[in-house]
């Protein structure tokens, strides 16, 4: 069983369209991240959860909407997609307080035309 | 605000060559990561560093962590095409959080 999975792989969209990404860990753990990787290979966190509730909330378009409706799964909503949204954005997850590494999904690449 | 450098961030090199990949951090932290990232892959973790003077190894691939100089380096020994990869250091500025600041990533490439 695969540790974070991420759904879609791929997500190729409109502008001004909304879509959603999906994310859920078997691993036990209590939070959850969403990290952003741009063309350029450069990763930068979004959005973090502990048990549900939104810890790190860095500078993001409020298009962007994170919802976990429990511990283990962290959805990422986009509203009116820009171009600049086209990235790969990988869920991770990982236990809180602990000194363990950090575990990440596959990836989504969303493509924005 | 953290920043996160690695140098070189392009390393061209011979199988069996050795070298080492340099990460520095500007501010205070408890942990330090090394991933390799494959071509259209995920990251794969390689080392948590946690402490001053705190080495390790795994196969190839040796890390080490200066926290007084806020460096770290990792380090390849006789290289061999299959390490080919991006390797990203990231420090974590969370504290119990894992608010992860990420160095803008080294593409090795091995040649034979």
């Amino acid at each position: 069983d695969t540790a974070v999975s991420q759904t879609p792989k791929y997500l190729v969209t409109q502008m001004g369209n909304d879509k959603s990404i999906k994310c859920e860990q078997n691993l036990g753990h209590d939070t959850m991240y969403w990290y952003k990787q741009d063309s350029k290979k450069f990763l930068k966190i979004m959005f973090s959860y502990n048990n549900k509730e939104l810890i790190i909330n860095e500078t993001v378009p409020n298009r962007f909407s994170p919802k976990s409706p429990d511990k283990a799964h962290l959805n990422l909503h986009i509203n009116s997609l820009e171009l600049g949204d086209s990235a790969v954005y990988f869920c991770a997850s990982s236990e809180y307080g602990s000194n363990e590494k950090l575990f990440f999904g596959s990836g989504t690449q969303l493509s924005v035309l | 605000e953290l920043k996160v450098e690695q140098n070189p961030l392009f390393l061209s090199m011979q199988e069996g060559k050795n070298y080492t990949i340099y990460c520095n951090y500007s501010t205070t932290s408890d942990r330090l990561y090394w991933y390799r990232q494959d071509p259209g892959k995920s990251l794969e973790s390689l080392f948590v560093l946690l402490s001053n003077g705190a080495v390790k190894q795994e196969g190839r691939l040796m890390a080490s962590l200066d926290t007084k100089a806020r460096l770290s380096t990792l380090h390849i020994t006789a290289a061999v095409h299959d390490l080919s990869a991006t390797y990203f250091c990231a420090v974590n500025s969370g504290g119990s959080n894992y608010k992860l600041t990420f160095g803008k990533g080294t593409l090795l490439t091995v040649n034979p």
